[in-house]
């Protein structure tokens, strides 16, 4: 099994709500990633997790909140986002060692309004 | 057909024809390459990767030259297919940050039939 599966494929939510991404993977990655892909643009990296633990948070506002409850899975918890937050979001994994690709998952396409 | 820059340019070639997409990456201490292939409404999808102890890698219809005096990295392609349209990114590893997977900014690949 080499695949990231991504929920929802599609979320629309107004400013005031809370709603969550989630990932998961079954390859025994233990280094999970968070990406913000606006059109026509490459991926950006928000957050990185190995071992469980957030390693890198790319100055990420406080308004997207990133969880890792085990090896398996990755959530991105939203609250209060802005307009130009629409964007797809696209969650990857690897093995922790370093020089290993990184795979993707299909994305959950956002749209704040 | 050869793209050269970070802007997103467009390279079109015809069906047959081999196709070369240029990069040029930023970080002199990254040690590890990868293209992926992006198509509309998917995921990154990994094609080819090059340590930097290389500077050339074959895979399937696929070649990556790596240039480090230059900070270069190039994908070709041969026998361009229908099935090669796509967005093409490469992404470099920052060794010093860890699991730091940093994209390029893409080009996009047509292939006229």
């Amino acid at each position: 099994d080499t695949e990231v599966t991504q929920t929802p494929k599609h979320l629309v939510m107004g400013m005031t709500n809370k709603k969550s991404l989630k990932c998961e993977q079954h390859m025994g990655h233990r280094a999970m990633y968070w990406y913000k892909q606006k059109a026509k643009k490459p991926p950006e990296l928000m957050f990185v997790y190995s071992y469980e633990k957030l390693s890198i948070n790319e100055s990420v506002p406080s308004r997207f909140s990133p969880e890792c409850p085990n090896s398996s899975l990755l959530n991105l918890h939203l609250h209060a986002l802005q307009p130009e937050d629409s964007a797809l979001y696209l969650c990857a994994s690897s093995q922790v060692r370093m020089n290993t690709e990184a795979f993707f998952g299909q994305g959950t396409r956002l749209t704040v309004v | 057909g050869e793209s050269v820059g970070l802007h997103l340019p467009t390279l079109s070639v015809q069906e047959g024809d081999n196709s070369i997409i240029n990069c040029a990456y930023s970080n002199s201490a990254s040690d590890y390459f990868i293209w992926y292939k992006q198509e509309s409404g998917k995921g990154p999808q990994f094609i080819i990767d090059i340590r930097s102890n290389m500077d050339k890698r074959q895979g399937q219809r696929v070649t990556v030259l790596l240039n480090k005096t230059v900070k270069h990295l190039s994908l070709q392609i041969a026998a361009t297919q229908p099935g090669d349209s796509a967005v093409y990114f490469c992404a470099e590893n920052m060794r010093e940050y860890g699991n730091k997977l940093v994209f390029g900014a893409g080009t996009i690949l047509r292939v006229k039939s």
